[in-house]
Order: structure tokens, then sequence, then C-alpha cells
């Protein structure tokens, strides 16, 4: 099983709706979560982090739920520039390897 | 913006060549990686590096190496490139407490016919 696994879509959603996706991951030892956005042939960059309380930044919510062991992401009022692969990230900590990534999630905002 | 830069952004080679691809960070993270990434693909860690003079690989096997002489400085090379490792490579870097904040260079998309 892999360890954090995404919807890899594609979801089409029309411009100005809600949009919410998840990601499971499956090692209980992690630690730190994150959301990342990937545009077309581009690097990835630092959405924002997720904490158990929940935290919003702007239009996007992110969530965690370690007794489920999920995270989410919500985003209101989506714009055409929202259009991006969403990308499930988290750190185990110790200092030993990198971030695991998921596959990520195809989001496509139509006008 | 991060301030970690990739070069070649682009790179075609010929089967058995040497390559080194060039992954410099200006932000003085002592964290640095390497990640493949193939269209449509998670990213795959294949090195990492915690400081000066630390190398480890990274959870997908690689026939490529690096080296961390300087704290910016991240390269990592290819002996005898193959069509095989025709991908995208990303570098990242991120401070050594905030390890899952991670800032990535544009990427190499190396083509080997």
């Amino acid at each position: 099983r892999k360890e954090v696994e995404q919807d890899p879509g594609p979801f089409n959603v029309p411009e100005g709706a809600t949009v919410a996706f998840n990601c499971t991951y499956s090692n209980s030892a992690s630690q730190s979560f994150f959301w990342y956005r990937q545009d077309c042939r581009k690097e990835p960059k630092l959405l924002m982090s997720v904490y158990s309380s929940g935290n919003e930044d702007g239009r996007f919510t992110a969530q965690l739920n370690r007794a489920s062991q999920y995270i989410s992401l919500l985003i209101r009022d989506s714009k055409l520039s929202d259009s991006a692969t969403y990308l499930c990230v988290w750190y185990s900590g110790g200092g030993a390897d990198g971030l695991t990534f998921g596959k990520g999630t195809h989001l496509i905002i139509q006008p | 913006e991060a301030d970690i830069y990739q070069t070649p952004r682009y790179l075609v080679i010929g089967t058995g060549k040497k390559i080194t691809l060039e992954c410099s960070q200006t932000m003085g993270h002592d964290k640095m990686y390497w990640y493949q990434q193939d269209p449509g693909m998670e990213l795959h860690l294949i090195h990492y590096s915690y400081g000066v003079n630390s190398t480890e690989k990274g959870d997908l096997s690689s026939e490529s190496t690096v080296s961390r002489i300087r704290t910016e400085h991240f390269p990592l090379t290819l002996e005898s490139a193959r069509p095989s490792h025709t991908s995208q490579y990303l570098c990242a870097s991120s401070e050594y407490q905030i390890e899952g904040k991670a800032f990535f260079g544009q990427g190499t998309r190396l083509t080997v016919v």
C-alpha cells in the first residue's frame, strides 16, 4: 500500500464553486503534513501547512484528521488560476529522509 | 521567491555521456534534496544531504551520485547516461528545523537519446 494516496482526478469544477479533496496516509508516525501546488511542467511550491486544529489561508482551508489518517484541502470561490495539481505531502521528522509526496490531485477550474 | 537555481533547464544528450546537473541555493539551507519526477507521476527522493560532506541515498534507487562540498551547491552526476534516465530532476532545500517546508528549483528536464 502506498504511504500517501490521493484521487488523481481530474476534478473539473466551474469557476466560483467550492471544491474539496482528501489524502489518506498510512504511516501513523507521520508528524507533519503539507499541501503543495504544482503547475503544469513547473516545480512544486508550498501552499500551506496542515494543523490538527485546522487552518485557513484566504480561500484555502486545510484539515488534519489523525484518527482517520487523512488530510483535506478545501478551496472556496475557486478561480481559474487555481487550476493545478495539488500534492499531499508528509514528513516523519527525525531529520532522516526528505518529504513523501502523493501523486497529486489534478484540478481544472472551468470558466 | 525561492533562491534556488538549477542548470541546465533542458538537456538532450546521447547515451553513454557523463552529465552533471547543477543546483545552487543562496538561502543558507542545510538540507538539500534531489527528486526525480516522470510526467504525471509522483516525486521520488533519490538523494539528500544534511550539510557539507553529508550525502545519503533516497528511497528510489538511482545510478546517479551527488556531492556536497559547499553548503550552497549540490550537484548530481550521471557517469554514463542511458535512455532510462530520461526524466525531470528537481532540486530542493530546506532549513534544518523546518524540514517540511522545502523550496524547489525549476528543474532540469533530461532526455537521453
